[in-house]
């Protein structure tokens, strides 16, 4: 019954692979994020989809595409990975793209070697 | 200025104190605030949004001050199941729901 998940929790992978994040919330909420945490522990807001639709869109490399299928989905795939890319990501979703709060998903822990 | 700040802390505490964090934010149009709860290594939580007036939850109480461009947190009464980052959150004054953290304050409270 968990309201936001995502997988994988934890991904090791090498500089230069290709890896996707899932995330998918079962709470009804129209609007998805991606958040992502550095190592000095700040949050910051990557993407936003409300309805499938891109609505916020920081200024993070090309090399991350989010993609939502639907409005209960949202995934992140890194094209290339850099040892900067280590972080953890957080999905999270809101009733409305209106500054609502946020459910988070538990995180993915990336680390790139 | 930073969008949000908030002093790092650590705050270190013994049970049944009360503490206090503030959190400053440069934006004059910002409507919405919040209180987000992170335990080590997990997801943060909604620990309660915050309103012009102040509003309280149990042990918790949160302020706003719109002049001055600050909210506060009072724990009251601390539990050692408190000991956890506190983040502030506000928002962009958009419609299309921009929050921004701020880099979160640790609390430890100990026996």
């Amino acid at each position: 019954d968990t309201a936001v998940s995502q997988t994988p929790k934890y991904l090791v992978t090498q500089m230069g692979n290709d890896k996707s994040i899932k995330c998918e919330q079962n709470l009804g909420h129209d609007t998805m994020y991606w958040y992502k945490q550095d190592s000095k522990k700040f949050l910051k807001i990557m993407f936003s989809y409300n309805n499938k639709e891109l609505i916020i869109n920081e200024t993070v490399p090309n090399r991350f595409s989010p993609k939502s299928p639907d409005k209960a989905h949202l995934n992140l795939h890194i094209n290339s990975l850099e040892l900067g890319d280590s972080a953890v990501y957080f999905c999270a979703s809101s009733q409305l793209a209106s500054e609502m709060p946020l459910s988070f998903g538990q995180g993915t822990r990336l680390t790139v070697v | 200025r930073k969008e949000v700040e908030q002093d790092p802390g650590p705050f270190n505490v013994p049970e049944g104190a009360t503490v206090a964090f503030n959190c400053t934010y440069s934006n004059s149009a910002s409507q919405s605030f919040f209180w987000y709860r992170q335990d080590c290594r997990k997801e943060p939580k909604l620990l309660m949004s915050v309103y012009s007036s102040g509003n309280e939850d149990g042990r918790f109480t949160a302020q706003l001050n719109r002049a001055s461009q600050y909210i506060s947190l009072l724990i009251r009464d601390s539990k050692l199941s408190d000991s956890a980052t506190y983040l502030c959150v506000v928002g962009s004054g958009t419609s299309y729901g921009k929050l921004t953290f701020g880099q979160g304050t640790i609390l430890t409270v100990h026996p």
